[in-house]
């Protein structure tokens, strides 16, 4: 069962372009949802995240968008650039009832960006 | 600062041996991570420790292992290795801040095949 869902396996843009990656969740008690990116032969690193007391969180280039009765999110990029291009997991926390999650994240099955110069 | 390391980076195994895994963090925090990481299947948490000699299971714990003697240091430990287990697996570490980020701190990651 999973809980997280990224159904795009792939995504391919032009450089200076909008980047529009999605995620899905069927776990109405998340409460917390992290955007990682990954480049080839090393971790994911932190991108960006928002509380699901939120609907939008802004950093530079990237904003992600929380619509919590679809269940669903997205991370933006503007403008796309060749750098970006990497694999995106959407993350989500919480999740446990009436108890701490310990910071624990289920994740999807991420999306592999590529930005054309 | 080193962050999250992690050894080693490869390893071929034979199916039945074992072995351990070691995550080291210098950023003082409480809680760590085991993930692998299979292709279309994202990261998936195996144990995870929320301090120095706690230890608890995550999604797919079975076949392996874990110890926390140190703040620092997370074992994963394979006593008896399948093929299944070939896959790249990641620690991470974390810690619940003001504003309950949850950021994980991530390790390069270890490549391990079982034939």
């Amino acid at each position: 069962d999973q809980q997280v869902k990224q159904n795009s396996p792939s995504l391919s843009v032009q450089e200076g372009r909008i980047s529009i990656l999605n995620c899905d969740y069927t776990n109405s008690m998340f409460d917390y949802f992290l955007w990682y990116k990954k480049y080839p032969a090393e971790g994911p690193t932190f991108l960006i995240s928002i509380s699901s007391i939120k609907d939008k969180n802004e950093d530079g280039r990237f904003t992600v968008f929380l619509n919590k009765s679809a269940k669903h999110l997205s991370l933006h990029i503007v403008p796309s650039q060749p750098g970006d291009s990497a694999v995106y997991f959407c993350a989500a926390s919480g999740g446990n009832a009436g108890g701490t999650s310990y910071g624990k994240l289920t994740f999807g099955q991420g999306t592999i960006l590529t930005v054309h110069p | 600062n080193a962050g999250v390391t992690q050894t080693p980076k490869f390893r071929v195994l034979k199916t039945g041996q074992s072995m351990t895994l070691l995550c080291a963090q210098d950023m003082n925090h409480e809680y760590m991570y085991w993930y692998r990481q299979d292709p279309g299947m994202g990261l998936r948490l195996i144990h995870y420790s929320v301090g120095e000699g706690t230890t608890a299971k995550g999604e797919v714990p079975d076949g392996y292992n874990v110890s926390r003697l140190k703040k620092q240091n997370f074992l994963l430990g394979l006593e008896s290795a399948a093929p299944s287990q070939t896959s790249v697996y990641f620690c991470a570490s974390s810690y619940v801040g003001r504003e309950r980020s949850y950021e994980q701190y991530f390790g390069p990651g270890t490549r391990l095949t079982v034939t």
